[in-house]
């Protein structure tokens, strides 16, 4: 079992529209948790990080649930440049990260 | 702030050779530093974790005798591929730590390896 799942996609939406990502981890000791952005052919980027509490940041809102190990993010009003691929990330300790294969989002007009 | 480069950004070599990847942190002193590599639709898979002045960890099923990681000093670190191969060719990512205790990372821009 991979440590990090994620739904490989492609989720393709059009502008304005609502998307959910899901991913779930399977170590239970895991500390932190981060959504990161990858665009083709470059370094990923940090979108948010995840709490149990929920955090939301504009248009995106990230959310943690330890007890199903269980991460989502949501995206409202999707815009075209919000295409790429996303990255759960987990942290296991020690600042070792651990990331999923990445969900890939094609936002279209 | 916490911008972190590589060099070369693409690199293209024969079968049998050495290349060398650098990592900086440009406006911060990174006290740790992460290689990572990643293939095609794959995720990003570490390395190997490198301390200023110490030697690097490696995970399970990397060479550390293939894959030569150095951390002098807390702005550099240097990945060198030696006798790389074709399966060597792969997208070589580096990251940057302010502290131990902050798990937050600096990606560097990325080499992208050609071996041929």
């Amino acid at each position: 079992r991979k440590e990090v799942e994620q739904d490989p996609g492609p989720f393709n939406v059009p502008e304005g529209a609502t998307v959910a990502f899901n991913c779930t981890y399977s170590n239970s000791a895991s500390q932190s948790f981060f959504w990161y952005r990858q665009d083709c052919r470059k370094e990923p980027k940090l979108l948010m990080s995840v709490y149990s509490s929920g955090n939301e940041d504009g248009r995106f809102t990230a959310q943690l649930n330890r007890a199903s190990q269980y991460i989502s993010l949501l995206i409202r009003d999707s815009k075209l440049s919000d295409s790429a691929t996303y990255l759960c990330v987990v942290n296991l300790g020690g600042n070792k990260l651990v990331f999923g294969a990445g969900t890939i989002l094609r936002v279209k007009s | 702030g916490a911008v972190v480069s590589q060099h070369p950004s693409w690199v293209i070599c024969k079968s049998g050779t050495s290349v060398k990847i650098e990592c900086r942190s440009l406006d911060f002193q990174a006290t740790t530093m992460f290689w990572y590599r990643q293939f095609p639709k794959q995720s990003l898979m570490l390395m190997a974790t490198s301390n200023e002045g110490s030697k690097a960890t490696y995970e399970q099923g990397v060479e550390k005798d293939k894959f030569l990681i150095n951390h002098a000093s807390l702005t550099l670190s240097t990945l060198t591929v030696t006798s790389a191969h074709p399966e060597d060719s792969s997208f070589y990512i580096c990251s940057a730590s302010i502290s131990p205790r902050i798990s937050e990372q600096y990606f560097g821009p990325g080499t992208r390896l050609t071996v041929t």
